[in-house]
């Protein structure tokens, strides 16, 4: 079975760090782009990062640049999310998500559960 | 960073009724686009990607059209299992959620 598993969430005071991972398996994980989405509480869906399958290219949102690293281990099957200089926003669910691509077209086709991170004192 | 809206922000349907959803780029996305289904506590599923490509196992009342700035995802029949709340993403320019439509039991 295809599946993506995260953790690594919890309760963060702001200005703390927490580091997210993502376990993926059914799949040759190193063959795909992987990226990480969130999602304030009652709210929509927010892109945050992506990783190519090599992991030589990377992006962030602007929301994040500079506090947040994405890497992947491909031997190991994972992804992950260090996560500094939490502020109060970045309260929200964590997924993880395959991207896959269709001749020219791509979209997240694989999403893990999330896992719930929450910046607060 | 291109801006993308849905419309409406909630649709009242009834079971067997047709929904019509809607989403407008700030700028032009070709064909990039995907749409997303999402119940209450479950991750979102892709539904659409290519504007108008089914993803696989998606049934095919299900249906999504346009291009450029202008796009709809069509609900043919309305299942139980449709009620949720729908995104649409553009890949064209890095990748942008709109803030969703949530389809409700009429």
């Amino acid at each position: 079975e295809v599946q993506l598993v995260e953790s690594g969430g919890g309760l963060v005071q702001p200005g703390g760090s927490l580091r997210l991972s993502c376990a993926a398996s059914g799949f040759t994980f190193s063959s795909y782009e992987m990226n990480w989405v969130r999602q304030a509480p009652g709210k929509g869906l927010e892109w945050v990062s992506y990783i190519s399958s090599s992991g030589s290219t990377i992006y962030y949102a602007d929301s994040v640049k500079g506090r947040f690293t994405i890497s992947r281990d491909n031997a190991k099957n994972s992804l992950y999310l260090q996560m500094n200089s939490l502020r109060a926003e970045d309260t929200a669910v964590y997924y993880c998500a395959r991207e896959r691509v269709w001749e020219q077209w791509d979209a997240f086709d694989i999403w893990g559960q999330g896992t719930m991170v929450t910046v607060s004192s | 960073e291109i801006v993308m809206t849905q419309s409406p922000a909630t649709l009242s349907v009834s079971p067997g009724e047709r929904a019509t959803l809607s989403c407008r780029a700030s700028q032009s996305v070709s064909s990039n686009l995907a749409w997303y289904q999402q119940k209450p506590g479950q991750a979102p599923r892709l539904l659409i990607y290519g504007a108008s490509t089914r993803a696989t196992g998606i049934p095919a009342r299900f249906s999504g059209s346009g291009s450029g700035t202008e796009f709809t995802l069509t609900i043919s029949s309305l299942q139980s299992e449709d009620f949720a709340v729908y995104y649409c993403q553009q890949y064209n320019n890095w990748w942008t959620f709109g803030q969703g439509t949530k389809v409700e039991i009429k």
